[in-house]
């Protein structure tokens, strides 16, 4: 099975501020990694697709880039509903997995 | 509008069984490919199950495979997910979730508001 790994699990940043949060595959899925973000008490939200595609209706601070085993997510400026946990997934193979998320707070 | 409404979540105990259902509205059923996504609490999202649009491709987590059997009701546009078996580590939120695109599979952009199965004794 593919493994996703995150890096940091948790983060405190202040509104305004540029975030990144990493991903690694333990190995190569080109660009078959997506982001989401899970407010609690909410459905997941699909931000990112194929590593690097902004969703329909997702806004613009949100970027993502990479690819092989080495993938990341940036918020450009921190807004308050952007508290949240973010999970990286591969979808390069079944099982598909997640990475283990990335919690930010302000 | 695309809709997905998770039912038949609820407390079993350990060893038993239960069927999840998910009503699908606001789209071609039959076009797309269909999963199931589970967060246990305190834990992350996990995988749980994939189907093809006609049943053809199925394929299954090892954490439950040979438990769980997932299959769709094109006529019905429903989804379903039969548990047996159950563990108290598969107490979790399940999400129904569709896949983005008709073609490929694998970007899930559309969510359930999930059901809750708690397994305890």
């Amino acid at each position: 099975d593919i493994q996703m790994t995150q890096s940091p699990s948790s983060l405190s940043a202040s509104f305004g501020d540029r975030v990144t949060i990493s991903c690694q595959a333990s190995q190569d899925i080109k660009n078959y990694l997506n982001w989401y973000q899970h407010r609690p008490g909410t459905a997941p939200k699909l931000l990112i697709y194929d590593a690097s595609n902004l969703e329909t209706g997702v806004p613009s601070r949100f970027s993502a880039s990479g690819s092989e085993t080495n993938f990341s997510l940036t918020i450009g400026s921190l807004q308050p509903e952007d508290v949240a946990t973010y999970y990286c997934q591969q979808f390069d193979d079944f099982p598909f997995t997640f990475g283990p998320g990335s919690k930010v707070d302000i | 509008e695309v809709q997905l409404v998770e039912s038949g979540g609820g407390l079993v105990k350990p060893g038993g069984s239960l069927r999840l259902s998910c009503a699908a509205s606001g789209f071609i059923f039959t076009d797309y490919n269909m999963n199931w996504v589970r967060q246990a609490p305190g834990r992350g999202l996990e995988w749980v199950s994939s189907i093809s649009s006609y049943s053809a491709y199925i394929y299954y987590s090892d954490s439950v495979k040979g438990r769980f059997a997932i299959s769709r009701d094109n006529p019905k546009n429903t989804l379903s997910l039969q548990m047996t078996s159950l563990r108290a580590d598969d107490s979790a939120t399940y999400y129904c979730t569709r896949d983005r695109d008709v073609t490929g599979t694998g970007r899930m952009t559309y969510w359930g508001q999930g059901t809750v199965v708690t397994v305890s004794s």
